[in-house]
């Protein structure tokens, strides 16, 4: 079954505007933690930001916002301020306990295109 | 300080050879990572290591092997290649927590014809 759900293939945004990219999560572990990765066109993963399940606050980076409605199992991202720069594909992934490796579970991504 | 290396970035092959990527981190980390990345799929793991001497399954692993040669490297060997094969390759590097993060190396591009 799968874990994350990505539910939006593409998106687009104008420079300077805010886009929400969504990601909801399947899990019945109690600890577990949620991720976001940029993968720009030149293909290397890059780490945004970080959301543990028993945090309390929403997680903030910068131009960077996580979302986390745990009871609705859901954790999107916010991009405020778009830049040209931030077109890339975006992924949310999710780790679990100690039993899985703390490997990480990934959804299928989130094209983003930020416009002139 | 490199963080995590991977070689070659690119490779060809034909069905049926084999070839063994190379993945070193630089960090001390105990545990270590082999996902593949296909078109609309995201990353799926392949093998991991949890620690030196250990290997475990991830969601794809038919088709690989895997060695922790120790604390720094780990390889992932395909022994007799098919063209399902064709993918990215990441390999990835952990220190241990649940917060922590994952780092990634640049990937391998592996065509296989």
């Amino acid at each position: 079954a799968q874990k994350i759900t990505q539910t939006q293939p593409g998106m687009f945004v104008q420079e300077k505007e805010a886009v929400t990219l969504d990601c909801t999560y399947d899990t019945s572990d109690p600890s577990y933690g949620l991720f976001w990765y940029k993968q720009p066109s030149s293909g290397e993963m890059i780490f945004l930001i970080y959301q543990g399940s028993y945090d309390q606050q929403n997680a903030t980076e910068g131009r960077y916002s996580l979302n986390f409605q745990k009871a609705r199992k859901s954790a999107n991202l916010v991009i405020s301020a778009s830049q040209l720069g931030d077109s890339a594909m975006y992924f949310c992934a999710m780790r679990e306990g100690q039993n899985s490796g703390y490997a990480l579970n990934f959804g299928k991504g989130t094209s983003l295109l930020v416009t002139p | 300080n490199a963080g995590v290396t991977q070689t070659p970035k690119f490779q060809v092959l034909k069905t049926g050879q084999s070839m063994t990527l190379q993945c070193a981190q630089d960090m001390n980390h105990n545990s270590m990572y082999w996902y593949r990345q296909d078109p609309g799929m995201g990353l799926r793991l392949i093998y991991y290591s949890a620690s030196e001497g250990t290997t475990d399954k991830g969601e794809v692993p038919n088709g690989y092997n895997v060695s922790r040669l120790n604390k720094r490297e780990f390889s992932l060997r395909l022994e007799s290649a098919a063209p399902s094969q064709t993918s990215v390759y990441f390999c990835a590097s952990l220190r241990d927590r649940l917060a922590d993060t994952q780092y990634f190396g640049p990937g391998t591009r592996l065509t296989v014809l």
